[in-house]
């Protein structure tokens, strides 16, 4: 199995492009999650969702649109890039909702993003 | 306010054993996560504690004390591709995931 697999790798946008960050994954998972990794700091949750339809804002949402038309794809979208968006993000996905301790994360490889 | 820390850098040496720290502050707890994640690459799981305790699993254990929201990973035996951040999130009573900023392991010879 694949499992969670994200594309690209890399991107390096100007000031004020968009760009959508792709996710898919093969395991038949309900829930899905993106998150941004900055240097010295935790991983923040953007979006996530809880199946095909439905989608939540996390902690740091502005900026960033998602959607989950299917199971196995979610999305996010960059609006109007600016520097503060330069981070790497990860997609991840889970068997089991939020609501359970059993909540283990698979997460996608990565995509680093500069905006200059 | 729920706040997370773990030291932000370690060195250890091959074959030895080292002890990685997470003390966490929150109002609810529904458990606490271990993660490794080596440059580059994407985090994986290593452990989940939600009782008091020690939970061993090869050469990682992770222990939990609730009461002193504390948190430990314990490696053991380590080897060269132990090199890695390990990273300690907190579920709070909202199932939501606190992530520390993670505690980079260096190993050498």
């Amino acid at each position: 199995n694949a499992g969670v697999t994200q594309t690209p790798k890399f991107r390096i946008l100007k000031i004020g492009q968009s760009m959508t960050l792709q996710c898919t994954q093969d395991m038949n998972h309900n829930y899905m999650y993106w998150y941004r990794q900055d240097p010295g700091m935790g991983l923040k949750l953007i979006y996530y969702s809880v199946g095909a339809g439905i989608t939540d804002k996390g902690e740091v949402p502005n900026g960033y649109n998602v959607s989950r038309s299917t199971t196995e794809d979610f999305p996010l979208r960059l609006e109007l890039a600016a520097p503060s968006q330069t981070s790497v993000y990860f997609c991840a996905s889970s068997a089991v909702g939020s609501n359970s301790g059993a909540n283990v994360l698979t997460f996608g490889a990565g995509s680093r993003l500069t905006v200059l | 306010g729920q706040n997370i820390d773990q030291p932000t850098e370690m060195t250890a040496t091959e074959g030895a054993i080292v002890q990685i720290n997470c003390t966490y502050q929150t109002s609810g707890f529904n458990g606490l996560f271990w993660y490794q994640q080596h440059a580059g690459e994407a985090p994986t799981f290593l452990s989940y504690n939600v009782l008091d305790g020690l939970e061993e699993k090869g050469r990682f254990s992770s222990f939990l004390s609730r009461s002193k929201g504390y948190s430990y990973l314990l490696l053991k035996e380590l080897q060269m591709k132990d090199s890695a951040s390990y990273l300690c999130a907190l579920m709070d009573s909202n199932y939501q995931l606190i992530w520390g900023a993670g505690t980079k392991l260096i190993i050498k010879p």
